[in-house]
């Protein structure tokens, strides 16, 4: 069964700091896995594209990460601010649909405090 | 920021009310999506639509329908609102499907 699952659920840290969001994934075949951030409220917004044969993809603040044999993605955020405070939702591709078949994960709330 | 809208934003309505979330794109695209998203949960796609005149059910059995007689527009309608339809509802719209522009959403609650 295709399947997203994310870590932590939900997240706090003080203002400056450094994080890391978890994405474990068994979708297959495997196209893409993107990162999105979800204001509340709002519609999900893409941060990062990764596709199978990259490792690593930088945004600004934003560093994703990914390990397709483990099927393992990470997002790093740098010196968080308080307009990070957001879901952050890891989003896989299937390369067999060409319906664009997307597998959501349930986010990560992270709230950033000042 | 995509070009891509829902109306209404916030909806309160009662029981047994029909009712209409509109959603328009501006960017051609073919392929648009209703997404059902409740609290701390992933998104459930419960429409899309390849093109105009061309409507699917998602994975998410949902008593509502849809329709796509323009290429901008896929509106939602629920012929009678119940409690368990409240929820938010995400339109998006693609060209190659895996790359998927999302609407601000419409929080719908029935009363």
């Amino acid at each position: 069964k295709n399947q997203v699952e994310q870590s932590p659920q939900s997240l706090i840290i003080l203002e400056g700091k450094n994080c890391t969001l978890q994405c474990n994934y068994t979708v297959s075949p495997f196209s893409n896995l993107r990162w999105y951030k979800q204001d509340t409220g709002r519609g999900p917004v893409s941060l990062t594209i990764m596709t199978f044969s990259e490792n690593t993809k930088s945004n600004g603040r934003y560093t994703a990460t990914l390990d397709a044999d483990t099927k393992q993605s990470s997002l790093h955020i740098t010196a968080s601010q308080l307009s990070d405070s957001a879901s952050y939702i890891c989003v896989v591709s299937d390369r067999g649909s060409t319906l664009g078949r997307l597998y959501f994960g349930r986010g990560t709330q992270l709230t950033v405090w000042p | 920021e995509a070009d891509i809208y829902q109306t209404p934003r916030y909806l309160v309505i009662g029981t047994g009310k029909k009712i209409t979330l509109e959603c328009s794109q501006t960017m051609g695209h073919d392929k648009m999506y209703w997404y059902q998203q409740d609290p701390g949960m992933e998104l459930h796609l419960i429409h899309y639509s390849y093109g105009v005149n061309s409507t699917e059910k998602g994975d998410l059995s949902s008593e509502s329908t849809v329709s796509r007689i323009r290429t901008e527009h896929f509106p939602l309608t629920l012929e009678s609102a119940r409690p368990s339809h409240t929820s938010q509802y995400l339109c998006a719209s693609s060209t190659t499907g895996d790359e998927q522009y999302f609407g601000p959403g419409t929080r719908l609650t029935v009363t």
